[in-house]
This record gives C-alpha cells, structure tokens and sequence, in this order.
C-alpha cells in the first residue's frame, strides 16, 4: 500500500538557524498536505500542494513539491520558538485515502 | 462554528471495560476520520467514513467499532479494552474525501490500565 516517510524524526535546531524536513512517499501523489501539532495539540491543517514542481511559502516556512509528485520539502528559515512541535505531512495518490507520514518533531534551543 | 468536537478529553479505562468515543461536526462534511496518536508517534487510521451510511478499516482497525449515526457524528467503540489500546485518539472530518483539508478535534486522552 502506500507509504509516506519522513526524515527526519526529530530536528534539534538552534533558534535563528534554518533548518529542512523532507517528506517521500512510495507512489506518485495527487496532492500532498503539511500539517502542525503544538505539544499537547492537535494537528492543524498548513498549507495543499497539488501542481508539479510548485512552491508555496507562508512568512518564513517554504513548502515544495517535487517534480515528479512523490516528495515534498518545508524549509523553515530563522527558526522562533514558536515553530516548536510536529510537522506532519499527508499524501494522497489518485483514488486512495490521504496517508499521514510519521511526523518530524522539531525543537528549538533558545 | 465549533469545528470538531470530541468527548470525553480524557478517560481512564480497566482491560476489559467497553466505552464509545464520540465526535461530532458542524462543517456540513462528508468524510470522518478516528486516528490514534501513540506517544512519539504519528497518526494512524482506524476507521474512517466517507459518507453518511458508509464506513471503512484503516491501518489499525482491530479492537474498534465505529458508527456513523448521522453526518454530523462518528463514534468509535472499544468493546474490550486492552492496554494496547492506551494512546490519544483524534476524530477529524474533511469536506469531499481525502483530498481536501482535514479538519481535527481536541483528542480523546484514554489510559487502559
């Protein structure tokens, strides 16, 4: 069945530093979704990227999908300590459920 | 506009006892998900129902039941609790299947001792 990674599991990150998480998924996607969970949180909906290739930025996080819908990277610069907490990202291929990857749990060092 | 909302937030449960996890929705959304959450983990699907009347397993469905009792509520049920089962549990609906944003509930905290 379809699978989504991601790498990796935990990032320990100094704040102001820049740091990026990688998401790779077994099959080619329709679209792919980024999710956040503060500690203690649920997870909120981020940001969809459906085209080929496309970029999507949101103040300091950058989302992109790969050319060929199959990975997908969210680059967060100056890293705050309110960017503590999981980044998951979700998958669907055409006709299968939306399938969550493992998360990336970021920390930040003040 | 509540969103999703679960009951209870938290529940302490002894191996064997049975409860009904409830969610409820005021989106007008077709499809409802029951994930579990284990510590340090990600999110795995249970059940899930992509419209009124319908309902499918996801990845862990074992010791679960769900009911879509109408398009507003999708109830997850453990018939015999186990202490496998302790982890958070989240409910979460999305407007035309999986495709589209998911929108999820504050969690359900369940301990089996």
């Amino acid at each position: 069945g379809q699978q989504v990674m991601q790498i990796p599991q935990y990032q320990h990150v100094q704040e102001g530093e820049d740091f990026t998480t990688y998401c790779n998924s077994s099959t080619t996607l329709s679209n792919i979704q980024w999710y956040k969970q503060r500690p203690g949180g649920h997870p909120v909906f981020l940001i969809q990227l459906v085209k080929s290739g496309e970029v999507k930025k949101q103040k300091r996080l950058t989302f992109q999908f790969g050319e060929a819908k199959k990975n997908s990277s969210l680059h967060i610069t100056a890293t705050q300590t309110t960017d503590v907490g999981t980044y998951f990202c979700a998958g669907r291929a055409a006709g299968n459920k939306l399938t969550f990857g493992g998360g990336t749990r970021v920390l930040v060092k003040p | 506009n509540a969103g999703v909302t679960q009951t209870p937030k938290f529940q302490v449960l002894k191996t064997g006892q049975s409860m009904t996890l409830q969610c409820a929705q005021d989106m007008n959304h077709n499809s409802m998900y029951w994930y579990r959450q284990d510590p340090g983990m990600g999110l795995r699907l249970i059940y899930y129902s992509a419209s009124e009347g319908t309902t499918d397993k996801g990845e862990v469905p074992n010791g679960y039941n769900v009911s879509r009792l109408n398009k507003r509520e999708f109830s997850l049920r453990l018939e015999s609790a186990a202490p496998s089962q302790t982890s958070v549990y989240f409910c979460a609906s999305s407007g035309r299947g999986g495709s589209d944003t998911q929108y999820f509930g504050p969690g359900t905290r369940l301990t089996v001792l």
